[in-house]
């Protein structure tokens, strides 16, 4: 078992470029769960999904777009990227649908930089 | 607004020490306390909370969650170095969507 693996671990990009964060869990997972993390802020919740073909917002999702094709993958956009979006992703998986199993399973991160 | 608040956002201890660190939480839908520790990468998972009064332990770390002052501590005795870390606070929400509103974190530091 992988459990939550994120594509790619670092990337820099120029203000006004977009690009596709991939997450994917082999843990047979229903909910998913986009966070970002920076210095003094803790996780914020980006977007989520609780299934196949569902997202929600979350706290922080402006500036973002999500699609969950695909019960093991839930991809982050950056249509536009701008300065403000340098930070570092987290990707999460859970089965928060069943009672006892709702602990989020974090992937290593994926470190972006937008000049 | 949903709210995590940890204390102290910082600490710095000698090995063999014991540290208690703190969460206070305001949750609308509230179902649990999570706690995770963050070094260089993912958050792992150290304990969820769901009863109040009821400690949970696993080796040198505890946590025991009180719902009524809503509030929750993590307790590591005999801290080593390879305690330091940041360790995340998280209420989780219930009602579809079971999601997770961190604390800032604590940043631990234990030195030799």
């Amino acid at each position: 078992n992988a459990g939550v693996t994120q594509t790619p671990k670092f990337r820099v990009l120029k203000t006004g470029q977009s690009m596709t964060l991939l997450c994917a869990q082999d843990m047979n997972h229903e909910y998913m769960y986009w966070y970002r993390q920076d210095p003094g802020m803790g996780l914020r919740l980006i977007h989520y999904s609780v299934g196949e073909g569902t997202t929600a917002k979350g706290e922080v999702p402006d500036g973002y777009n999500v699609s969950r094709l695909k019960k093991q993958n839930f991809l982050l956009g950056l249509e536009s990227a701008a300065p403000s979006q340098t930070s570092v992703y987290f990707c999460a998986s859970s089965n928060g649908h069943l009672a006892g199993q709702e602990t989020q399973y974090f992937g290593p991160g994926t470190r972006l930089l937008v000049l | 607004e949903d709210k995590v608040v940890q204390s102290p956002l910082s600490l710095v201890v000698h090995e063999g020490d014991t540290v208690t660190l703190n969460c206070s939480y305001e949750v609308t839908n509230f179902r649990s306390l999570l706690w995770y520790k963050q070094e260089k990468k993912a958050p792992t998972f150290l304990f969820m909370l769901t009863s109040s009064g009821i400690e949970k332990k696993s080796g040198r770390l505890s946590s025991i969650l009180d719902k009524k002052e809503l509030f929750s501590i993590l307790n590591i005795t005999a801290t080593q170095t390879g305690d330091s870390a940041v360790y995340l606070c998280a209420g989780l929400t219930q009602g579809g969507s079971e999601k997770l509103v961190f604390g800032k974190g604590t940043k631990l530091t234990v030195n030799p």
